[in-house]
């Protein structure tokens, strides 16, 4: 069974706040990731990482920041807070994390963030 | 720049009609190509995967077809249901600059099914 956790579901922050979504998989895939998407568009890469201390830039600019200290976690940090980053954010992890990857990506629930 | 287009935007079906799901990419050089489901307010679950060297899989109702050279999919559901109303997604796997595998996704079908 593929677990793939994301908190909190649904947050809503006043601009200028510092805020951390978290997502962790209890399955020990190498490969995570970070989705952003906004209603009736497309998912787009912002952030992912092919194991522990290993972080890159996915093909949209993002103002957040991630690290992943632990093969489990991998949480995206919003220095501060403004209403442009207001979007769902879906986290995701495969166990592949070499050339040719052939695995499936699991999907965590996502965070709603509305920034006020 | 990998481009996902898929049509048509949106599907409404009675129940039992089988249906094709359409999905296009830009440049044939990928790895995979998946195809996911969405509900409302939810995540993503894969649905099928097929590689580049093949030609189809199939899950249960499902079949998705793959033409690397023309850069096109579908997705065949067969005997539709109302439980299948979601969005439909459809996502290529293709080399980043180190070679690694990621995804470029299409904005997806929504497909209705009603009883």
């Amino acid at each position: 069974e593929a677990d793939i956790y994301q908190t909190p579901r649904y947050l809503v922050i006043g601009t200028g706040k510092k805020i951390t979504l978290e997502c962790s998989q209890t399955m020990g895939h190498d490969k995570m990731y970070w989705y952003q998407q906004d209603p009736g568009m497309e998912l787009h890469l912002i952030h992912y990482s092919y194991g522990v201390n290993s972080t890159e830039k996915g093909d949209l600019s993002s103002e957040s920041t991630v690290s992943r200290i632990r093969t489990e976690h991998f949480p995206l940090t919003l220095e501060s807070a403004r209403p442009s980053h207001t979007s769902q954010y879906l986290c995701a992890s495969s166990e592949e994390g070499g050339y040719f990857s052939t695995d499936t990506q699991y999907f965590g629930p996502g965070t709603r963030l509305t920034v006020l | 720049k990998q481009e996902v287009t898929q049509i048509p935007a949106a599907l409404s079906v009675p129940e039992g009609e089988n249906l094709v799901l359409n999905c296009s990419f830009t440049d044939s050089a990928i790895y995979n190509l998946q195809w996911f489901r969405q509900d409302p307010g939810k995540g993503l679950t894969s649905l099928l995967l097929i590689q580049s060297s093949q030609r189809e899989q199939t899950s249960g109702r499902l079949n998705a077809s793959l033409d690397k050279s023309s850069g096109r999919s579908t997705l065949y559901i067969a005997a539709s249901q109302p439980g299948d109303s979601a969005t439909y997604l459809c996502a290529v796997g293709a080399p980043d600059s180190s070679g690694y595998s990621t995804l470029t996704f299409g904005k997806g079908t929504m497909l209705l099914v009603s009883p």
